[in-house]
């Protein structure tokens, strides 16, 4: 089974500044990652995904990530941010294997909270 | 855009009543899903439905059921509401396994259940 961790529940920032959210993955297999954001009182959207490829990978909003297969990781940034960034971020993680279904392993989140 | 439609925004229930929150979807994905939204806890899944009338347990079954009749609404069912089922409730849609992967998944904008 594959699972996430974000290591951050809350990263303060100031408006303009850069941002980088964590996320470890743990899986023996390849796996497929995404980075969803929540905006206040409204669902999840995809912010983007890696599948395959080059290993950095360039999402909505001018956010980035970049994979890590050595180090496990799937870190989110942003090199200046901007008040209405403020949101909660989810990474999630799938296996290879679809099944009946193609399920997604979300993290715990991390609320990004910038100010002015 | 693909639109998932959850029924009510904000719902209070006592203990102890059934309880049906209902979800559609309008872009004919083959799956649709359940998840609860809880702080420090991220989105944990409690079904999901690969087909009309198919449904698997997630990884929080207990106290809910599901039912799927026609491919555009997948209901979720509290079967006798306690307060430890307060919570947000999302709804997402997916194209079939293999598909998924270039599309992610499509969510609603939940439903905050509070049940006193």
């Amino acid at each position: 089974a594959q699972s996430v961790t974000q290591l951050d529940s809350q990263v303060p920032v100031f408006e303009e500044a850069p941002v980088e959210l964590r996320c470890n993955y743990s899986s023996s297999v390849s796996v497929y990652l995404f980075w969803y954001v929540q905006y206040p009182n409204q669902g999840l959207q995809l912010l983007l995904k890696y599948l395959s490829g080059s290993t950095l990978v360039k999402g909505i909003n001018g956010f980035e990530a970049e994979f890590n297969k050595s180090q496990t990781s799937f870190h989110l940034r942003k090199p200046s941010v901007h008040i209405s960034d403020t949101a909660e971020y989810f990474c999630a993680v799938r296996g290879p294997n679809t099944g009946t279904a193609s399920k997604l392993t979300f993290g715990t989140g991390t609320r990004l909270q910038v100010t002015l | 855009d693909v639109k998932v439609t959850q029924s009510s925004r904000y719902l209070v229930k006592r203990t102890g009543e059934k309880v049906f929150l209902e979800c559609v979807q309008d872009m004919d994905h083959e799956n649709m899903f359940w998840y609860r939204q809880d702080p420090g806890l991220g989105l944990r899944l409690i079904y999901f439905s690969y087909d009309v009338k198919m449904k698997e347990k997630g990884d929080i079954p207990e106290g809910y059921s599901v039912s799927r009749e026609k491919k555009e609404r997948f209901s979720l069912i509290l079967e006798s509401a306690s307060t430890n089922q307060t919570s947000m409730y999302l709804c997402a849609s997916s194209l079939g396994p293999g598909q998924v992967l270039n599309y992610g998944y499509t969510f609603g904008s939940g439903t905050r259940l509070t049940v006193v």
